[in-house]
C-alpha cells in the first residue's frame, strides 16, 4: 500500500534555530502533498497545500515566511520552520494522495509526524 | 462554513460495541472519512464512505450516513484494547482538495 515517510519523528532545537522537516512518498508520486499541524487535543490544522514545481498554497493565518514548504520533486516535500520559537513545538503531520484513488475520493495517506519541542 | 463536530471522549467495555458520533455542516460534502490516530503516530485511513451511500460495512466497522440531519457514524462491533486510539470523521468536497476534520474522539476501553 501507499506509504509516506517523515523525517525526523521527533526533534528537539533552541529558540531561533530553524528546523526541517521532510516527507516523502515512498512507492508513488505525488503532485500534492499537505502539511497539518496539531495541537495537543486537538484537531488537525491544515497549513498548507504543497505543489511539486510551484509554490505551496497556504492557508489563512499561516506564516508563509515562517513556515517555508518545498516541493522539489514527485515524492518529496520539506517544511522548514524558521526561526523557531517556543509557540512553534507542535506535532507536524504531513499527507499525500495517491494517484490510484477514486476520483473524488480525497483519500489521505499521512506520515507518522514530526514533534517539534523548541526550548 | 465548514465545520465538523465529534464529541471528545467515549468510554466502552471490551466486547461491547462503540458509536462514535459525528456531524457536518456542509451539505456539499462529497465524501465522509474516518480516520484513526494512534498515540505519537500519524493518521490511519479506517474507511470512507460517498455522500450518497446511507451505509457501509467492513468487517467490524459500520459507517451509517444520514444525509438530511447531517450525520456520521462509526461503529466498532466487539470493542477490543487495540481500538483504543482517537478516531477523527473528516469531509472533503468537490471543489476542493481540502480535508476537513473533526476534533477527535478519544475510545476508551475499560476492561
Amino acid at each position: 500500500g501507499a506509504v509516506v515517510s517523515q523525517h525526523p519523528s521527533w526533534v528537539i532545537c533552541k529558540s531561533g534555530t530553524s528546523v526541517k522537516i521532510e516527507c516523502r512518498s515512498l512507492d508513488f508520486q505525488a503532485t500534492t502533498m499537505f502539511w497539518y499541524r496539531q495541537f495537543p487535543k486537538q484537531s488537525l490544522m491544515l497549513m498548507a497545500t504543497s505543489n511539486e514545481g510551484s509554490k505551496a498554497t497556504y492557508e489563512q493565518g499561516v506564516e508563509k515566511d515562517k513556515f517555508l514548504i518545498n516541493h522539489a520533486s514527485l515524492t518529496l516535500s520539506t517544511l522548514t520552520v524558521t526561526s523557531a520559537h517556543p509557540e512553534d513545538s507542535s506535532f507536524y503531520i504531513c499527507s499525500a494522495r495517491p494517484g490510484t484513488a477514486l476520483p473524488g475520493a480525497n483519500v489521505l495517506t499521512f506520515g507518522a509526524g514530526s514533534r517539534l519541542t523548541v526550548l | 462554513g465548514e465545520d465538523v463536530e465529534q464529541s471528545l471522549f467515549l468510554s466502552v467495555r471490551e466486547g461491547d460495541s462503540s458509536v462514535i458520533n459525528c456531524t457536518y455542516t456542509d451539505s456539499s460534502s462529497t465524501y465522509l472519512y474516518w480516520y484513526k490516530q494512534e498515540p505519537g503516530a500519524g493518521l490511519q485511513l479506517l474507511t470512507y464512505i460517498f455522500s450518497n451511500m446511507d451505509m457501509k460495512q467492513d468487517q467490524r466497522l459500520t459507517v451509517l450516513l444520514n444525509k438530511k440531519d447531517k450525520h456520521l457514524s462509526l461503529r466498532i462491533a466487539d470493542t477490543q484494547t487495540g481500538d483504543s486510539a482517537i478516531y477523527f470523521c473528516a469531509e472533503s468536497m468537490e471543489r476542493d482538495d481540502k480535508i476537513i476534520f473533526g476534533k477527535g474522539t478519544r475510545l476508551h476501553i475499560l476492561p
